[in-house]
């Protein structure tokens, strides 16, 4: 079946501009994930949904970093007055509700802040 | 949240078996251990996951001692596709966030 899917792969923007990412989760999962990945790091949690409530925001960089879910489905991580230092690879990831430790990650969006 | 080490890189041949050691000596009466893949350009993939003893599956071998304060990741018979970055994890029942470390860098060669 479908995967998780991420618009735009990649995007380029200037510094301060605003921007949204966009994560599809896999048809049924309830739980959904954003961390990113800076060059040649690990992966750093952002935020969880379950549902559309956001139980733990605790990864969120700072305030200019939102997320919300709508139905259940579709998650869009905004950023707002980009920096150079949110350049990043974002990466979503869904799961069951039953099996956290098991997710499942989208492809990732790049962002370049010039 | 307890901590893993494993190291930051090996290298290996095609058609050999590989063995990655993760430490983990604060482990929780309830964390699991699970083992992520990432390759280039691409997000993790979970491979596998243990609590203790063996597990085995189609891609991996998961050997974990009675003190469970290790790991080791076993890759039989290696090759040039499964060069990737290899995650050790703990994650407890309930928890939800994945806490990635460096991982180890696994360079196959011909």
């Amino acid at each position: 079946g479908a995967g998780v899917s991420q618009s735009p792969s990649n995007k380029v923007t200037e510094k301060g501009k605003d921007v949204e990412l966009r994560c599809d989760p896999i048809s049924g999962h309830t739980a959904l994930y954003w961390y990113r990945q800076s060059l040649g790091q690990g992966l750093e949690f952002l935020i969880y949904f379950q549902g559309n409530s956001a139980p733990d925001k605790s990864g969120l960089p700072s305030d200019r970093f939102s997320a919300e879910r709508t139905g259940g489905s579709v998650s869009t991580l905004t950023i707002q007055r980009t920096q150079q230092e949110d350049s990043a690879v974002y990466l979503c990831a869904s799961s069951p509700v039953d099996s956290n430790y098991e997710q499942y990650f989208g492809p990732g969006t790049r962002l370049t802040v010039t | 949240l307890a901590k893993t080490t494993q190291p930051i890189s090996m290298d290996s041949y095609e058609g050999q078996e590989v063995n990655i050691t993760c430490s983990h000596n604060n482990i929780a009466t309830n964390d699991y251990i699970t083992w992520y893949q990432q390759f280039p350009s691409q997000g993790p993939r979970f491979i596998i996951q243990g609590y203790k003893t063996k597990v085995t599956n189609e891609v991996a071998s998961l050997f974990i001692p009675a003190d469970r304060k290790s790991s080791t990741l076993s890759l039989p018979r290696v090759s040039l596709s499964d060069t990737a970055v290899y995650y050790c994890l703990l994650i407890s029942g309930g928890y939800n966030k994945l806490i990635f470390g460096a991982g180890t860098r696994l360079a196959v060669h011909p």
